[in-house]
């Protein structure tokens, strides 16, 4: 099925730096959704996007509805060592359906 | 906060078993999902329902069937597990079609 194209697929990094991921898609979205995973646990929703250029902040997250609605991106400031864990992006099309599309992931490891 | 639960959190089960993976949300949410995560596969959307008895197949829905009877539970059921049905088991509840919650997942193992 269609997939997101998520980057990137993982990342390494020192406690107290700033992470940028993204989504990008072929087709246009009127949703974009971000999730956090950890292992074994169900995916958590960071953030929500409704609307092209939309700008919306959760805490240290702050998350992007790109302007031609086909991508997202997803900023973490100052990262701790919790912020480890899987995060997906997730698009919602035109059509009724319930139907999210999934980005691959991108794992991430903090090193205190 | 919206919550989903799900029956159990790990299970194990032989080949041929009929298994029930219960889910609950307490939201009064219309909209639920079944899906089933793997490695390398990520999500892959089993069933989903939009009101009580009322079901739409997923992009992966063979060997499996679902119910729900009430608004507030959507039951999957393996009606003969097979060794390839092992995975993490997640479902999800909505009420806009869009932004959907997850519950904590069922990790099934069928030997």
């Amino acid at each position: 099925g269609q997939q997101l194209n998520q980057s990137p697929q993982s990342m390494f990094i020192q406690e107290g730096e700033d992470v940028s991921m993204n989504c990008t898609s072929s087709s246009i979205f009127n949703t974009w959704l971000w999730y956090k995973q950890d292992p074994g646990e169900g995916p958590v929703l960071l953030i929500a996007l409704y609307k092209a250029g939309e700008l919306t902040s959760n805490g240290r997250l702050t998350a992007q509805f790109g302007i031609t609605r086909k991508d997202s991106f997803l900023n973490i400031s100052a990262s701790i060592p919790s912020d480890v864990g899987i995060y997906f992006c997730a698009g919602h099309g035109s059509s009724n359906t319930g139907k999210l599309i999934f980005g691959q992931g991108t794992t991430l490891q903090v090193k205190p | 906060d919206v919550k989903v639960t799900q029956s159990s959190r790990y299970l194990v089960k032989r080949t041929g078993e009929k298994v029930f993976l219960e889910c609950v949300q307490d939201m009064d949410h219309e909209n639920m999902f079944w899906y089933r995560q793997d490695p390398g596969l990520g999500l892959r959307l089993i069933y989903f329902s939009y009101d009580v008895k009322m079901k739409e197949k997923g992009d992966i829905p063979e060997g499996y069937s679902v119910s729900r009877e009430k608004k507030e539970r959507f039951s999957l059921i393996l009606e003969s597990a097979s060794t390839n049905q092992t995975s993490m088991y997640l479902c999800a509840s909505s009420f806009d079609r869009s932004v959907q919650y997850f519950g904590p997942g069922t990790r099934l193992t069928v030997t």
